[in-house]
């Protein structure tokens, strides 16, 4: 059973381009949420796509915005990228609609560095 | 707001040592209470969890418990390993109305010596 997967594992752009990342959550999840980790530091939450919708957000510009497919997999593309974008970007999906006490699996994340 | 603080690391103990990595959080509702590890590489993976106040989670000789009154959730283990090294988050979820998202600590890295 094939955990939350995420590509690609490491991606070098340059300030202003534009990036996608992607997501596979794990076999039987249905919610995926996207989280930014800069070097350093705890995860800080992007946000979270349900039913292909954006449930919830973070405190992130538009810059960020995601998408969410039928089979449940996700998108997190980020525009006009500035050099503090650079981070680890993690995936991590849970069942159930992702209530309080669902768990939630991470993936081993896309690390973004930007020039 | 809801936020965690942490113990700053690093931390550097011996093997067998006892280990203790503090954790308070401020919640704006009853949260659920992780603590989740990250290994050098990869991403984060869940160590324990508790979701009401006084529960004790556990998993792999690690143990926390869920103290309402003191808004803590504190890491131990008896006796650490090498293979413990790694950085640890506590975190905390509340999912009332559209709250559903993981907050974190800043991290604690631990590295035990043989």
């Amino acid at each position: 059973d094939a955990g939350v997967t995420q590509s690609p594992t490491h991606l070098i752009k340059t300030r202003g381009q534009q990036v996608t990342l992607r997501c596979s959550p794990k076999s039987g999840h249905d919610t995926v949420s996207w989280y930014q980790q800069a070097l350093g530091q705890g995860p800080q939450f992007i946000f979270q796509y349900y039913e292909e919708e954006e449930r919830q957000r973070g405190n992130f510009p538009d810059r960020f915005s995601g998408h969410q497919f039928p089979n449940y997999s996700s998108e997190l593309n980020v525009n006009a990228l500035l050099l503090g974008d650079s981070a680890l970007y993690l995936c991590a999906s849970s069942p159930d609609g992702g209530g309080r006490t669902s768990p939630l699996h991470f993936g081993n994340g896309t690390r973004l560095t930007v020039t | 707001g809801n936020s965690v603080t942490q113990m700053e690391g690093p931390v550097t103990l011996s093997e067998e040592a006892f280990l203790t990595i503090n954790c308070t959080y401020t919640a704006t509702g009853y949260p659920s209470l992780f603590w989740y590890v990250q290994y050098p590489g990869e991403g984060l993976q869940l160590l324990l969890k508790a979701t009401k106040a006084d529960d004790k989670g556990s998993n792999k000789g690690f143990e926390a418990t869920y103290r309402k009154e003191t808004t803590s959730f504190h890491l131990e283990k008896g006796s650490v390993q090498v293979s413990d090294s790694a950085v640890y988050f506590c975190a905390l979820r509340i999912s009332s109305g559209s709250a559903r998202q993981l907050t974190f600590g800043s991290g604690t890295q631990l590295t035990v010596l043989p």
